[in-house]
């Protein structure tokens, strides 16, 4: 059964970082791209980042590009993402998502873990 | 970036009836067009991927169409564990987009 579990969500305050971590199981992580997505209290959902199976391929939102940073170790099974320069408009939950496919390149998602809440405030 | 647009953003239906979505895409995306379905306070689940594709353990009510850059979501007879919000995202080009959601209520 694939699990994932997200961690190092917190209250932060404005202008500072977090790491969030995703721990993956239950399938050959390495073989998989995966993804970031947060969502705002009561709004939609919001495509983040992701990285390709072997971090060979990464991409951001115009709304996180230069602040986050997302990586994966394949030897650990777990993906990240480094947060910096944390506002207001970055309160969320995120999840880290699963690609469907084997081939490597991030494409939909098939599997989501519970997610983590991040909340920034003074 | 690519614009998904959704329509309408909610809707009342009843068991029983027959419900449509509609996605539209600000530009060209291919076949590459998935739905989600999100109930509150979980994480979103994939119903259908490639325009059409039936996500394995999806009830088969649920389908999905293509015309142009206009996609479609359709619940042939909308159940009572199908009240949530469903959401379109294209992975045609980067950054990957999601549509604003449309959240289906019991009238």
């Amino acid at each position: 059964e694939v699990q994932l579990v997200e961690s190092g969500g917190g209250l932060v305050h404005p202008g500072g970082s977090l790491r969030l971590s995703c721990a993956a199981s239950g399938f050959t992580f390495s073989s998989y791209a995966m993804t970031w997505v947060r969502q705002a209290p009561g709004k939609g959902l919001e495509w983040v980042a992701a990285i390709s199976n072997r971090g060979q391929s990464i991409n951001y939102a115009d709304a996180v590009k230069g602040r986050f940073t997302i990586s994966r170790d394949n030897s650990q099974n777990t993906v990240y993402l480094q947060m910096n320069s944390l506002g207001a408009a970055d309160s969320a939950r995120y999840y880290c998502a699963k690609d469907r496919a084997t081939g490597g390149y991030p494409t939909r998602q098939d599997s989501w873990g519970q997610g983590t809440l991040v909340i920034v405030s003074s | 970036a690519i614009q998904l647009t959704q329509s309408p953003p909610s809707l009342s239906a009843s068991v029983g009836d027959r419900v449509t979505i509609t996605c539209r895409a600000s530009q060209g995306i291919n076949s590459a067009l998935a739905w989600y379905q999100q109930e509150p306070g979980k994480p979103p689940k994939l119903l259908i991927y490639d325009v059409s594709n039936l996500e394995r353990g999806v009830p088969s009510r649920f389908s999905g169409s293509r015309s142009g850059t206009d996609f479609t979501l359709t619940i042939s007879s909308l159940q009572p564990e199908d009240f949530a919000t469903y959401y379109c995202q294209q992975h045609n080009s980067y950054p990957f987009t999601f549509g604003p959601g449309t959240r289906v209520d019991i009238k």
